[in-house]
């Protein structure tokens, strides 16, 4: 079975400094995306960034990017130039296949909680 | 905003009661996933609907149960309600398989407490 684990259950990070947050895998497919999401205060899960496993260049959205290593099934997140509005619960997820029992569901680490000072 | 909606936002009910959530996804998504977030059980996959057709079920239990209407719209029912249900349900939409990436947005969730 597919799992998500995030080790870290809190982050902190100054404003306009950089932070990444940790992701592993396991799963015996080959082909398969892995997400960031971000859930705020307001309990609103926003999608921050997508990885399709067979591309190996690392997505980039804006001042969010991934370091995508396969073979180590690690799937992190780097936030550049923190603001105060980054601040939030992030989920790393994983999205299991269109075929067997699975129907592409996401599953979902247990998440990090990043704080932003000022 | 995702373009997923979910009614209502606030629901507050009683043990043995029985409630109905709504979700309408975004203009072209044939998929709706529901999904439980718990303190203790974290974000859960209960069942996946394609265009009208459950495709997957996840940790759903027995007393809950869901459908997709033609419209597109899909219903989480969940009855004879425990203190354990409380929690926030999302409902996600994407467009399928056939669409390879098939990323999903999520609603703005629905919150049920059971008293």
């Amino acid at each position: 079975a597919q799992t998500v684990t995030q080790s870290q259950p809190e982050m902190s990070v100054q404003e306009a400094e950089t932070v990444t947050l940790s992701c592993t895998y396991d799963t015996s497919e080959s082909d398969y995306y892995l997400f960031w999401y971000k859930q705020p205060p307001s309990r609103q899960m926003i999608l921050v960034i997508r990885q399709e496993a067979y591309k190996q260049q690392n997505a980039t959205e804006n001042r969010f990017s991934v370091n995508f290593q396969k073979a180590a099934k690690s799937f992190s997140l780097k936030i550049s130039d923190s603001q105060l509005g980054d601040a939030a619960m992030y989920f790393c997820a994983y999205r299991t296949p269109f075929y067997g029992g699975s129907q592409g569901n996401l599953i979902f680490g247990k998440g990090t909680k990043l704080s932003v000072k000022p | 905003d995702s373009g997923v909606t979910q009614t209502p936002k606030h629901l507050i009910t009683a043990t043995g009661q029985r409630v109905t959530l709504r979700c309408s996804p975004r203009s072209g998504d044939l998929s709706v996933y529901w999904y439980q977030q718990s303190l203790d059980q974290g974000l859960q996959f209960l069942i996946h609907y394609y265009n009208g057709e459950e495709r997957a079920k996840g940790n759903i239990l027995e007393r809950f149960s869901a459908q997709q209407f033609p419209d597109l719209h899909s219903e989480l029912n969940l009855s004879s309600l425990e203190l354990g249900d409380s929690a926030l349900y999302f409902c996600a939409s994407g467009k399928g398989e056939l669409a390879g990436t098939d990323t999903q947005y999520f609603g703005p969730g629905t919150r049920l407490t059971v008293l």
